[in-house]
């Protein structure tokens, strides 16, 4: 069965860095994402990775994924007051003409000064 | 690119009507568009997946009666929730997809059933 799974809460100071963190059950994922949800709007794709890679950089983002235990990790480094927002990590599994996402449960991440 | 509208982005109906939510691919053709609902404080729920043209897959749990989905051409998908009740009031999300593995998503919809 698919369940991903994330901690509730993460409070960091302002320029400090952000570590999210998520499990997942399903190694059969292609691709692993984060995307970022402020207060009563859609998602914004942050970033994502293959399946097959261990790590991806995107400027202040950084992508770990141990496939072996199943666990991505999304590093925010030098996080600002505008980083405060909730995280979903999801997988991704081919079903036909595109993928379907199983999202995590989101890490509500808040940045005080 | 790559922009997902969704109107109305807030709908307050009363209890026993139904409500449409129009979801748009902008400047892109969407093969497949998703409808999620998430419940204040938790994750997004795949509810249905559209590909165009044909019937929807609904998810196990999600009544294909009270939750109609139609995927009438490659830009617009439409959800309508027939008789809606209280407990029905929640965000909707779609999403869009171009045959790849990338989902764009709309802005969402926060229904409110009176």
């Amino acid at each position: 069965g698919e369940d991903v799974e994330q901690s509730l809460f993460l409070s960091v100071r302002e320029g400090d860095s952000s570590v999210i963190n998520c499990t997942y059950t399903d190694s059969s994922s292609t691709y692993l994402y984060w995307y970022k949800q402020e207060p009563g709007a859609g998602l914004q794709l942050l970033t994502y990775i293959f399946s097959n890679m261990d790590m991806k950089q995107d400027q202040r983002l950084t992508v770990l994924l141990n496939k072996k235990d199943k666990h991505l990790s999304l590093r925010i480094a030098d996080t600002q007051t505008g980083d405060s927002a909730i995280y979903f990590c999801a997988e991704s599994h081919p079903t036909g003409t595109a993928s379907k996402l199983t999202f995590g449960t989101g890490t509500r991440l808040q940045v005080t000064l | 690119g790559a922009v997902v509208s969704q109107h109305p982005s807030r709908v307050i109906c009363k209890s026993g009507t139904s409500v449409k939510i129009e979801c748009r691919s902008l400047d892109f053709q969407a093969t497949t568009m998703f409808w999620y609902r998430q419940f204040p404080k938790q994750s997004l729920m795949l509810m249905a997946t559209s590909n165009e043209g044909s019937k929807a897959t609904y998810e196990q749990g999600v009544e294909k009666d009270k939750f109609l989905i139609n995927h009438a051409s490659l830009t617009l998908s439409t959800l309508t929730v027939t008789s809606a009740h209280p407990e029905d009031s929640s965000f909707y999300i779609c999403s869009a997809s171009d045959r790849g593995d990338e989902q764009y998503f709309g802005p969402g919809t926060r229904l409110t059933v009176t």
